[in-house]
């Protein structure tokens, strides 16, 4: 089973520049969330999808942060216009849960490792 | 709302000694528990879970945990630690809805 996939892994941008990450989660995972990993501390929520549609966006910022899940598949992350403290490790995961239920184990993509000069 | 704290950011024990990392939560509802690791570079691994049944949870590479509902804790155990024990590790709390809380995690190191 191919597992979840994120691109590009690295990225460096400077302040004011725009940036676009990728995920192909888990085939027939239903749920997918994008975490933000500042370094030193845990992942924090941004975004929580149930198959194309948004279940908790509470944590991103909306102001320059965007996200889609077209088609129920693949997922985007935009940041536009990046600031300093966008500099972290974005996480994409899956889970095969519904909404309402589940065991909640996420499988998790390598990350793509963002630094905003 | 639900939290998780975990006590110690750093953590060192020697080579084959044991390992605890220590996790508190709260919820305002029967939890799901979670402890997952992070090597260097790559993404977090689920170590083990606890949703219902036996508070002792065994998972990969030796480590378990027991939740104590009374103590409101969940902490990670290992009897002997080896070299390639040494990552970050999480614990997590989810309300069952799938919506997953992170803490802020510790590094383990090993000590030869």
């Amino acid at each position: 089973e191919a597992g979840v996939a994120q691109s590009p892994r690295y990225k460096i941008i400077e302040k004011r520049q725009s940036v676009a990450f990728w995920c192909n989660p888990i085939s027939g995972h239903a749920t997918l969330y994008w975490y933000q990993q500042i370094l030193g501390q845990g992942p924090k929520l941004l975004i929580q999808f149930q198959n194309n549609g948004v279940v908790d966006d509470s944590q991103l910022p909306k102001d320059r942060f965007s996200a889609e899940r077209l088609k129920g598949v693949d997922s985007t992350l935009k940041i536009q216009p990046a600031k300093l403290e966008d500099s972290a490790v974005y996480l994409c995961a899956s889970t095969r849960g519904e909404a309402g239920g589940a065991t909640g184990e996420l499988f998790f993509g390598e990350g793509s490792r963002l630094t905003v000069l | 709302a639900q939290s998780v704290t975990q006590l110690g950011s750093h953590v060192s024990v020697s080579e084959g000694a044991l390992v605890l990392l220590r996790c508190n939560y709260s919820s305002s509802v029967p939890p799901y528990l979670f402890w997952y690791v992070q090597y260097p570079n790559q993404g977090l691994q689920l170590l083990l879970k606890y949703t219902t049944g036996a508070t002792l949870v065994k998972g990969i590479n030796g480590f378990e945990a027991e939740f104590k509902k009374s103590e409101t804790s969940f902490h990670l155990t290992k009897p002997s630690a080896h070299m390639s024990d040494a990552a970050e590790y999480f614990c997590a709390v989810s309300d069952q809805d799938d919506k997953i809380i992170f803490g802020k995690g510790t590094r383990l190191h090993i000590l030869p």
